[in-house]
């Protein structure tokens, strides 16, 4: 049982455009909600994070918005660029533990 | 500071063998955690510590042991291997407050024929 769906499973963009990827949960008792960016070769590296008493969240191009009653979270990031090339991770986790739960993640390519 | 260590990065084994992923972090980080990648299923727990001598089971934690006798160290363990068990691991570790940031590994690439 898949705790936290996430789609698409990838994405294709040209530099400049917005992806968005979304993510939705079922346990109402997550109250934290990071997202993992993942170069190939590399492990997971936390990007941004957003607590639900929040519904949205800037870190220079991306952003996460957060729709506590929906039980869903998204991320967006602005003006992409190749660089930004990479597979997402949604993730979710409660109470004073770092359990993570993740996604299934989104394969991201931006072309010039 | 070198974070995150795991050993080795490629490893073929032949089904029934045994042998441990090493994972190592200087950082002093209460929690450590395993976990395995495939594709299309993203990130699965297999177990998790909250500290020395304390390991509990995560999503997957079936043909795999862990101990851990330190802070720093966190080898997980495969028994007898099964070509299921073909992925990559990664390790991760964070200091136990939930609410910032986990560190990961580079992963060792598990392939069991």
């Amino acid at each position: 049982q898949q705790q936290v769906k996430q789609s698409p499973q990838s994405l294709i963009v040209q530099k400049g455009g917005i992806p968005i990827i979304n993510c939705a949960y079922e346990n109402t008792a997550f109250d934290y909600f990071p997202w993992y960016q993942q170069f190939p070769g590399k492990g997971p590296a936390l990007l941004i994070a957003i607590r639900p008493d929040v519904s949205e969240k800037k870190e220079g191009r991306f952003t996460i918005s957060f729709n506590k009653s929906a039980k869903q979270f998204s991320l967006h990031i602005m003006d992409s660029q190749p660089g930004d090339s990479a597979t997402y991770f949604c993730a979710a986790s409660y109470g004073n533990t770092d359990k993570l739960i993740f996604g299934t993640g989104t394969r991201l390519q931006v072309f010039p | 500071n070198a974070g995150v260590t795991q050993t080795p990065k490629f490893q073929v084994l032949k089904t029934g063998q045994s042998m441990t992923l090493q994972c190592a972090q200087d950082m002093n980080h209460e929690y450590m955690s395993w976990y395995r990648q495939d594709p299309g299923m993203g990130l699965r727990l297999i177990h998790y510590s909250v500290g020395a001598g304390i390991t509990d089971q995560g999503e997957v934690p079936n043909g795999y042991n862990v101990s851990r006798s330190t802070t720093e160290d966190f080898p997980l363990r495969l028994l007898s291997a099964a070509p299921s068990q073909t992925s990559v691991y990664f390790c991760a570790s964070s200091p136990l407050n939930g609410r910032t940031e986990a560190f990961f590994g580079q992963g060792t690439r598990l392939t069991v024929v």
